[in-house]
């Protein structure tokens, strides 16, 4: 069984770009959540979707990040414009319920 | 509001010696604790967690954590280290009856030495 998927692995981009992060949670998983961890600090809770529905997502940071969870399957995660600050790696994360919460590999950006 | 803190940067052990990496932790309600790790460049792998039963809890890789409840703590053990074990090892906790949102610690580096 396929676990958290998570595309690009890695991503430069120019301050002022636009990135767009994917993440396919683990096939029957209904809740989905995002992470990220910035210049070695914390992990950081973002947001948490239960099927399409953002349950949760009182952690991203300001209006430049968009979350989507389309038809409740796959999410995608979007920096508009990018700055400097918002380079590390973003988690995505998946669970059946409140069951245990697994990552995916993560996505790391850079921002330039 | 839930936390936890991973007291220590940077733990080294010399390989074929015992682990113990410290986490402690802060909930309004009944904590469901857990432990992840992660390898170089790679991403969050789960060890093992706490719900609620047996303090002792096993998990991967040899991996093992106490529950302690009068002390806040969730303390991972292994009891002979490996170099393949060398990674940054996460503690992180969340009310059994709250929202799904995980708090982390901020990581522990774990260097084991050949």
């Amino acid at each position: 069984e396929a676990g958290v998927t998570q595309f690009p692995s890695h991503s430069v981009i120019e301050k002022g770009q636009t990135v767009t992060l994917r993440c396919d949670p683990i096939s029957g998983h209904d809740n989905l959540y995002w992470y990220r961890r910035v210049m070695g600090k914390e992990i950081k809770f973002l947001l948490h979707f239960v099927k399409e529905s953002k349950q949760d997502e009182s952690g991203m940071p300001n209006n430049r990040f968009l979350a989507e969870r389309t038809g409740g399957t796959y999410s995608t995660l979007k920096v508009q414009p990018a700055e400097l600050e918002d380079s590390g790696v973003y988690f995505c994360a998946s669970s059946q319920g409140r069951n245990t919460i697994y990552f995916g590999e993560g996505s790391w950006l850079t921002v330039v | 509001a839930q936390s936890v803190a991973q007291p220590e940067d940077q733990v080294n052990v010399a390989e074929g010696n015992p682990l113990t990496v410290k986490c402690t932790y802060s909930v309004s309600g009944n904590p469901y604790l857990f432990w992840y790790v992660q390898y170089p460049n790679r991403g969050l792998q789960f060890l093992l967690k706490y719900i609620t039963g047996d303090n002792l809890v096993k998990g991967s890789y040899g991996f093992e954590a106490e529950f302690n409840k009068s002390q806040t703590s969730f303390h991972l053990k292994k009891p002979s280290a490996l170099v393949s074990d060398s990674a940054l090892y996460f503690c992180a906790v969340r009310d059994i009856y709250g929202n799904n949102r995980l708090a982390f610690g901020k990581g522990n580096q774990v260097v084991v030495i050949p």
